[in-house]
């Protein structure tokens, strides 16, 4: 079950901490997405990456950081500023950010702000 | 501004029943939909797409252009149904899927 995974499974942070949330990919896709889930509110997109060393911020990019420097890797930093950062996160990526392109997704990473 | 809505958070049917999950959009473009699934213990992965018209896991899905939806339906539902349903629209550019809150089944044996 490889293609994309995320590191850790369970993160524990204090308050006033920056944390960096790990994902990877060997699917060679080019597009990769990082996704907050809150119960009842679904999926919201807090950034994406289109191509190595672009990307753009979603609708929820504020209090978070990410940077694209190889293709497979997309690491997602939630930095103090981030007013209420316990969520589930979910890392995804696509062959390229075309509208038929199927989004493959990781297995989460619990966040939770002790 | 693209919005998907789902409006039932829990849908509980009994095995062999029929089931449909709604989803209701607004989008000033020319809409492209898709179901998500996520069984227990899965990773979120795509169920089917509306621009394929495909039936998957006998669920199909119709795009109703007006009434904005794009409701998923299964004329009898199996206890391995059972999982967490989202509704996406993708934007004209297709960089930004928008996400319904979800609608979870539960099928009753």
């Amino acid at each position: 079950d490889g293609g994309i995974t995320q590191s850790p499974k369970y993160l524990f942070r204090k308050e006033g901490q920056n944390v960096t949330l790990s994902c990877e990919q060997n699917l060679n896709h080019d597009a990769m997405y990082w996704y907050r889930q809150d119960p009842g509110q679904g999926l919201r997109l807090i950034y994406y990456s289109q191509i190595v060393n672009d990307f753009q911020k979603g609708d929820i990019a504020e209090g978070y950081s990410v940077s694209r420097e190889k293709k497979e890797s997309f690491p997602l930093t939630v930095t103090s500023a981030q007013k209420n950062p316990t969520a589930f996160y979910l890392c995804a990526s696509s062959v390229t950010s075309g509208r038929s392109n199927e989004q493959f997704f990781g297995p989460g990473t619990r966040l939770t702000v002790l | 501004a693209q919005r998907v809505t789902q409006p039932e958070k829990l849908l509980s049917v009994f095995k062999g029943a029929p089931v449909e999950l709604k989803c209701n959009y607004s989008y000033s473009g020319s809409p492209e939909l898709f179901w998500y699934v996520q069984y227990s213990r899965q990773r979120l992965q795509l169920l089917l797409r509306h621009i394929s018209r495909e039936s998957i896991k006998g669920f199909t899905a119709d795009l109703n252009k007006g009434e904005t939806s794009f409701h998923l339906k299964k004329p009898f539902a199996q206890e391995e149904d059972s999982a967490m349903y989202y509704c996406a629209l993708v934007n004209n550019a297709g960089n930004m899927l928008t996400f319904g809150g979800g609608t979870r089944l539960m099928v009753k044996p």
